[in-house]
């Protein structure tokens, strides 16, 4: 039973903004949000969680809707080394295991 | 620092050969992971260790696969009389604990011929 939602793939220019939408509509009060990317041939890499507050690091900002039944991961000037395989994942408190899903393929181009 | 390594990088095992995985986790990390990747598909959840006590084995695809952990750190997957079925990439994951991000080796690709 999925939990996330998204798109198969997306493509995005090079140094522009690239938004990754993520429904989970059935979230429950306590989940957070999580995202990593897979880069071909290397291990996921976790970017960015949040619960209800937007959140911001050096790689990317998350942006939860109020009713936190959607989400996006916005890389602010993406790069071609963005081209990864980018993975929504909701997470309770204490779960301890990733629930990956099929995640979206980014392409960013030149 | 140094990451999670994991090793070797490549294995090629004929059908009904048994091969073993291993995994150096980042020091002191508490917690430690298996994930199952196939072609194309998201990774899938294996098995989870604190210390040396496995404490969930219920992604374990049949009494074929093993994993240990018997110090606390370094990790072993094993797979007996290996089948086509098994070819994928096995991904290794750590954590300072068990609920904080997980910081994932490159995987070990195996393919079964």
């Amino acid at each position: 039973d999925a939990k996330t939602t998204q798109p198969p793939s997306m493509d995005c220019a090079e140094g522009r903004a690239a938004n990754l939408p993520c429904n989970h509509s059935t979230i429950s009060g306590n989940e957070y949000v999580y995202w990593y990317r897979q880069i071909h041939s290397q291990g996921p890499q976790y970017i960015i969680h949040g619960l209800k507050n937007n959140e911001t690091n050096e790689m990317a900002s998350l942006i939860i809707t109020e009713d936190r039944k959607s989400s996006t991961l916005i890389l602010p000037h993406a790069t071609l080394r963005d081209t990864a395989v980018y993975y929504c994942i909701v997470r309770g408190p204490n779960d301890y295991k990733l629930s990956f899903g099929a995640g979206t393929t980014v392409t960013v181009r030149a | 620092g140094a990451g999670v390594s994991q090793s070797p990088r490549y294995k090629v095992a004929k059908r009904g050969q048994d091969v073993a995985l291993r995994c150096d986790p980042i020091s002191g990390h508490v917690s430690l992971f298996w994930y199952q990747q196939a072609l194309g598909q998201g990774p899938e959840f294996l098995t989870y260790f604190q210390n040396e006590a496995q404490l969930d084995k219920s992604g374990l695809p049949s009494d074929r696969f093993f994993a240990e952990r018997p110090e606390g750190s370094v990790s072993t997957l094993k797979i007996q009389r290996t089948q086509q079925e098994d070819s994928a990439v096995y991904l290794c994951a750590s954590s300072l604990v068990d609920s904080y991000e997980q910081y994932f080796g490159p995987g070990t690709r195996l393919t079964v011929t």
